[in-house]
């Protein structure tokens, strides 16, 4: 069935090295995607989102990439810090409403000091 | 910004016994919330959609009549596991949707989860 799907179970960086973590979707539907960051124990958290009209958005330290042609999204943390390390989890909503938002596998980033 | 807070946190019973979480949104009033399953490394999955004043809806393959889901409120939702077992542990997570528009972080916003051990 369609799905999210991520390419990097787990992800090793040094602090302050940049991080991409992929996300490829297979829903030609889907119009809107979100990143979450998720600490261990705890629920997830917003970190940028970016509708199909655009390919690219910046936030602070975070730059999210969508190429719909490839059904890709990546996520782009600058100068990792050892607090980033995190699951992150790409999103795809289809719709209004967020019912039908879907998660995909996640990928553990782990930053070393 | 907008808050949603869910308790218990976590939670240890018997195996067979029912136990009940709740999801209340702190500062904004929800009409619809949404409730997740996640298992250790694994992808949140959705359960229902709970929606103020009317019943929920349920995804495919997820027992209604086990997990109960109540929405009597703008504010509150709660998600009973009906007669739990061990495989019904797992990290259940609410969300709830603002409307006001107001937040530049999305309309969603996720409590902090509760963790259910069924012994």
């Amino acid at each position: 069935g369609e799905s999210v799907g991520l390419h990097l179970p787990t992800l090793s960086v040094q602090e302050g090295d940049n991080s991409i973590i992929n996300c490829a979707y297979s829903n030609s539907a889907s119009d809107y995607f979100i990143w979450y960051k998720q600490e261990s124990g705890k629920g997830p958290q917003f970190i940028i989102d970016i509708r199909s009209n655009m390919d690219k958005r910046q936030g602070q330290r975070v730059t999210v990439l969508l190429n719909k042609t490839v059904k890709h999204l990546s996520l782009q943390i600058a100068a990792t810090q050892p607090g980033d390390s995190a699951v992150y989890f790409c999103a795809e909503n289809r719709g209004s409403g967020y019912s039908t938002l879907t998660f995909g596998k996640g990928t553990m980033l782990l930053v070393s000091p | 910004g907008a808050v949603v807070s869910q308790h218990p946190s976590w939670v240890i019973c018997k195996s067979g016994t029912s136990v009940k979480i709740e999801c209340r949104s702190l500062d904004f009033q929800a009409t619809t919330m949404f409730w997740y399953r996640q298992f250790p490394k694994q992808s949140l999955m959705l359960m229902a959609t709970s929606n103020e004043g009317s019943k929920a809806t349920y995804e495919q393959g997820v027992e209604k009549d086990k997990f109960l889901i109540n929405h009597a409120s703008l504010t509150l939702s709660t998600l009973t596991v009906t007669s739990a077992h061990p495989e019904d542990s797992s990290f259940y997570i609410c969300s709830a949707r603002d409307p006001s528009g107001r937040s530049n972080t999305g309309e969603l916003f996720f409590g902090e989860g509760s963790r259910l051990t069924v012994l």
